[in-house]
């Protein structure tokens, strides 16, 4: 059963700091990973998507690398805004399911 | 904009009724919808796997009588919670896989998700 962790659960920053968002998967057999964004009481927002093919994806200020042999995906956000604050949640697709982290919870303080 | 919808987004209920949650793709057709159900501080765990046209498969742990599920079509799946107590509040969250024929901006065998249903039995 894959099994998916994010570290930190919590964090909280000052703006303009960049964010480093860890995720950890045990089954390195999966078809792709993606990170979203939930905001409280929200549905799920897709950041990105990366193949597991792909080594990264970039859109704006967001960056996903993937490391499929050691089970591992980072999310890098520059320079954090306020409005960056919410959930952040990983998930790992495969064995036609995708399986979720609990999150990292985001605060970027002002 | 929304490529999948959740209906209601918000529902209040007594306990012992029963409770009817819409999941519908808007531009694609989805021969599989999946149904996810979150507690405060955890993570998605998937109830459920609906397909279109045949039963659905249930994750080990959930109840199929309880939970039922229906994909009578290719852009439309429901849950209904049956008999309802408390301890069933939750968020609940649909996803539709992108099949076939989609639009130009969405990615074939990609989840999308809806909006989430919050659910409260009294």
């Amino acid at each position: 059963k894959q099994e998916v962790t994010q570290i930190p659960a919590a964090l909280s920053v000052p703006e303009g700091e960049n964010l480093v968002l860890n995720c950890s998967f045990t089954d390195s057999a999966i078809y792709n990973l993606q990170w979203f964004r939930q905001d409280p009481g929200k549905g799920l927002t897709s950041l990105l998507l990366i193949q597991s093919s792909q080594r990264e994806q970039t859109s704006g200020r967001l960056n996903a690398s993937l490391d499929k042999s050691s089970g591992r995906s980072t999310l890098y956000i520059a320079a954090s805004q306020p409005g960056d604050s919410a959930t952040y949640l990983c998930a790992v697709y495969g064995n036609n399911r995708l399986a979720f982290g609990k999150g990292n919870q985001v605060v970027v303080i002002p | 904009g929304a490529v999948v919808s959740q209906h209601p987004s918000r529902v209040i209920c007594k306990s012992g009724t029963s409770v009817k949650i819409e999941c519908r793709s808007l531009d694609f057709q989805a021969t599989t919808m999946f149904w996810y159900r979150q507690f405060p501080k955890k993570s998605l765990m998937l109830m459920a796997t609906s397909n279109e046209g045949s039963k659905a498969t249930y994750e080990q742990g959930v109840e199929k009588d309880k939970f039922l599920i229906n994909h009578a079509s290719l852009t439309l799946s429901t849950l209904t919670v049956t008999s309802a107590h408390p301890e069933d509040s939750s968020f609940y969250i649909c996803s539709a896989r992108a099949q076939g024929r989609t639009p130009s901006s969405l990615r074939t065998d990609t989840q999308y998700f809806g909006p989430g249903t919050r659910l409260t039995v009294l």
